[in-house]
C-alpha cells in the first residue's frame, strides 16, 4: 500500500498562473483533507470532503476549488495563484469522520512545496 | 472555537532520557479526538498516537504515552527513552464536533525536540 500520495512534490509559478494538485489514497477512505503549513505554523484546513462528490470550505479556502470525482482522488486546484499561496500543501484522508472516535485518524502524504513568484 | 497550545518552542534533551511534550487544548464539545503528529527535518507528517474524548485510559504506541487529563484539558506526549531519530517537531491536534462532523484538525504550533547524544 502506498497510503496517500501527492503530485507534484515541488512547483514554481509565476503570478496569475494555475495548477492543479493531486493527492491520491489507496486505503478506501471516505474522508479527506487538504490543507497548508506556513513557517513556524501548525497546519491549516483549506477544504475536505466526506465522500465522493461532496467537498466543503474549511478555515482558508479562498482562492482555491477542491473536486472529487473519484473516492481515491482529491484535487486542488489555484485559478490564479498569488504569491501569499507560496506554502506547503499536505493532503489527509481517513476512514471516517465521527470526532472521539476509532477511525478518524487522519494520514497525511508527503507534501507539494509550492513557491509564487 | 477549538484552540491548542503548546507552550514550549524548543527542547534539548539527552538522549535516553525520558520526554514530555506538553498540550493543552479547548472545545466545548464532548466528543473530540487528540492526536500527536511527528515531523522530520524531511518535512513528511507521521502520526503517532491518538486518543478519544471517552477513551477510559490513556493512549500507548511502543514507546510513546499519551498522558490524557480531561478535567485540566491537557494530553502531553510522553517519549521514553529517548533516540537521536525523535529529533523533529511535534505538533499536537485536536478535532471536536458532534452529529459526525467531519471538520479537519486543529494544530498547535508545534515544539521543536532536539535530542543530544
Amino acid at each position: 500500500n502506498a497510503g496517500v500520495t501527492q503530485t507534484p512534490k515541488f512547483r514554481v509559478l509565476k503570478t496569475g498562473q494555475s495548477m492543479t494538485l493531486l493527492c491520491a489514497q489507496d486505503m478506501n477512505h471516505e474522508y479527506m483533507y487538504w490543507y497548508r503549513q506556513d513557517p513556524g505554523m501548525g497546519l491549516r484546513l483549506i477544504h475536505y470532503s466526506v465522500g465522493e462528490g461532496t467537498t466543503a470550505k474549511g478555515e482558508v479556502p479562498d482562492g482555491y476549488n477542491v473536486s472529487r470525482l473519484k473516492k481515491q482522488n482529491f484535487l486542488l486546484g489555484l485559478e490564479s495563484a498569488a504569491p501569499s499561496q507560496t506554502s506547503v500543501y499536505f493532503c489527509a484522508s481517513s476512514y471516517r469522520g465521527l470526532a472521539g472516535a476509532r477511525g478518524e485518524t487522519q494520514y497525511f502524504g508527503p507534501g507539494t512545496r509550492l513557491l509564487v513568484l | 472555537a477549538q484552540k491548542i497550545t503548546q507552550t514550549q518552542p524548543g527542547m534539548f534533551v539527552q538522549e535516553k532520557e525520558a520526554v514530555t511534550l506538553d498540550c493543552t487544548y479547548d472545545t466545548s464539545d464532548p466528543s473530540y479526538g487528540l492526536f500527536w503528529y511527528k515531523q522530520p527535518s524531511s518535512g513528511e507528517m507521521i502520526f503517532l498516537i491518538y486518543q478519544g474524548s471517552y477513551d477510559q485510559q490513556n493512549a500507548t504506541e511502543g514507546r510513546y504515552s499519551l498522558n490524557f487529563q480531561k478535567a485540566r484539558k491537557s494530553a502531553n506526549l510522553v517519549i521514553s527513552a529517548s533516540q537521536l531519530g525523535d529529533s523533529a517537531m511535534y505538533f499536537c491536534a485536536m478535532r471536536a464536533g458532534s452529529g459526525g462532523g467531519a471538520d479537519g484538525l486543529t494544530f498547535g504550533k508545534g515544539t521543536h525536540l532536539i535530542i543530544q547524544p
